[in-house]
């Protein structure tokens, strides 16, 4: 069974421009979370779908990320416009049930420069 | 106050060696405690997690929860190089099912 899976991997974009991660999840898998791990920081939630819907979006840090899962499959977490805050790591967990245990994907690296 | 404080470490130890890693939270709605390894350039594995107090034992690992202290640890026993990672504990529960992540111990086993 495949696991988690993110692109990019790593990604380097100026301050202004746009960038859309991916997430696609274990197969079967309703609920999907977006976290993010600045540098130094603890890892933070962002949002969790449970198929297509947002569950909870309290962690979105402001209208500048917008996260899709189109068809509740896999998900894409865009970033318009980048700010240098915006840099960390950005990581996509998925798990069949809400008290089951969520697999983690192996994170996009963004660079805003 | 931060809701999960962990120090960050860097821990070195022998190979061998007994680990202690340890973490305090403040929300006392939290009741599954779990503890994820995170090694380098790779996403966070659930390690074992903990229902309410107590302790929970695989292996070489032990987890125990104190919730009158709002304290948890986790015990390595034997370690091993592979076992240099960084420990991240994830306390949730109070109606959600999200966990929220300390910043994580960086161990180092040297052989």
């Amino acid at each position: 069974e495949a696991g988690v899976t993110q692109f990019p991997s790593h990604s380097v974009i100026e301050k202004g421009q746009t960038v859309t991660l991916r997430c696609d999840p274990i197969s079967g898998h309703d609920n999907l979370y977006w976290y993010r791990r600045v540098m130094g920081k603890e890892i933070k939630f962002l949002l969790h779908f449970v198929k297509e819907s947002k569950q909870d979006e309290s962690g979105m840090p402001n209208n500048r990320f917008l996260a899709e899962r189109t068809g509740g499959t896999y998900s894409t977490l865009k970033v318009q416009p980048a700010e240098l805050e915006d840099s960390g790591v950005y990581f996509c967990a998925s798990r069949r049930g809400m008290n089951t245990e969520a697999f983690f994907g192996q994170g996009t690296r963004l660079t805003v420069v | 106050q931060k809701e999960v404080e962990q120090d960050p470490g860097p821990l070195s130890v022998p190979e061998g060696a007994i680990v202690s890693l340890n973490c305090t939270y403040s929300n006392s709605a939290f009741q599954y405690f779990m503890w994820y390894r995170q090694y380098s350039r790779k996403g966070p594995e659930l390690l074992m997690y903990t229902y309410s107090s107590g302790n929970k034992e695989d292996g070489r690992f032990t987890a125990q929860v104190d919730k009158s202290s709002k304290y948890i640890s986790l015990f390595i026993r034997d370690s091993q190089p592979s076992d240099s990672a960084t420990y991240l504990c994830a306390p949730t529960g109070g109606g959600s099912y999200i966990p929220t992540f300390g910043r994580g111990t960086s161990l180092i086993v040297h052989p």
